[in-house]
């Protein structure tokens, strides 16, 4: 199994639709949860961290359940700007494991 | 604002060269790392280093090898580069209790 797991995609939706991103993780000792936006042959860029409590960042929202080892991205109102290949990280220590990622294209 | 720089962008090299891939970073970040990146295989850690003169191997090191003589710049040296080496290769940086930051990327293509 691997240690992080994402939907396989990829997402094609509409502008304007609502899309939620799952992500699996396997590490209980994990520490730091992250969400990653890497756009095409570009590097990945922190889109936002993610906290127990959830966290809301304009059209953003993540969600962790530690307990079940489970994070969550949902996107609102989604914009053409937001096709890119989103990556959700964990963190424990100095190691940080990738998941392979999670294409989506919003459709004009 | 964290800046991490790599010395090129696109590189191409012919197999049993030697190369140099070198990343800087300007904000005194402990720990460096170089990865991979490859379609269908996402992101491999090949070393990373938390100290000067330290380094760790990560997933992949096998044909790598790694130099940090100084905290801001970290290099990732291919020996004899092989074609199966022609990847996207990133580096990132990081301080404890923060995040990844990352460079560009390289693109290197071993002919």
């Amino acid at each position: 199994r691997k240690e992080v797991e994402q939907d396989p995609g990829p997402f094609n939706v509409p502008e304007g639709a609502t899309v939620a991103f799952n992500c699996t993780y396997s590490n209980s000792a994990s520490q730091s949860f992250f969400w990653y936006r890497q756009d095409c042959r570009k590097e990945p860029k922190l889109l936002m961290s993610v906290y127990s409590s959830g966290n809301e960042d304009g059209r953003f929202t993540a969600q962790l359940n530690r307990a079940s080892q489970y994070i969550s991205l949902l996107i609102r109102d989604s914009k053409l700007s937001d096709s890119a290949t989103y990556l959700c990280v964990v963190n424990y220590g100095q190691n940080f494991v990738f998941g392979p990622g999670t294409r989506l294209s919003v459709l004009p | 604002d964290v800046k991490v720089t790599q010395s090129s962008r696109y590189l191409v090299k012919r197999t049993g060269e030697k190369v140099f891939l070198e990343c800087v970073q300007d904000m005194d970040h402990e720990n460096m790392f170089w990865y991979r990146q490859d379609p269908g295989l996402g992101l491999r850690l090949i070393y990373f280093s938390y100290d000067v003169k330290m380094k760790e191997k990560g997933d992949i090191p096998e044909g790598y090898s790694v130099s940090r003589e100084k905290k801001e710049r970290f290099s990732l040296i291919l020996e004899s580069a092989s074609t199966n080496q022609t990847s996207m290769y990133l580096c990132a940086s990081f301080r404890a209790s923060d995040t990844q930051y990352f460079g560009p990327g390289t693109r290197l293509t071993v002919l």
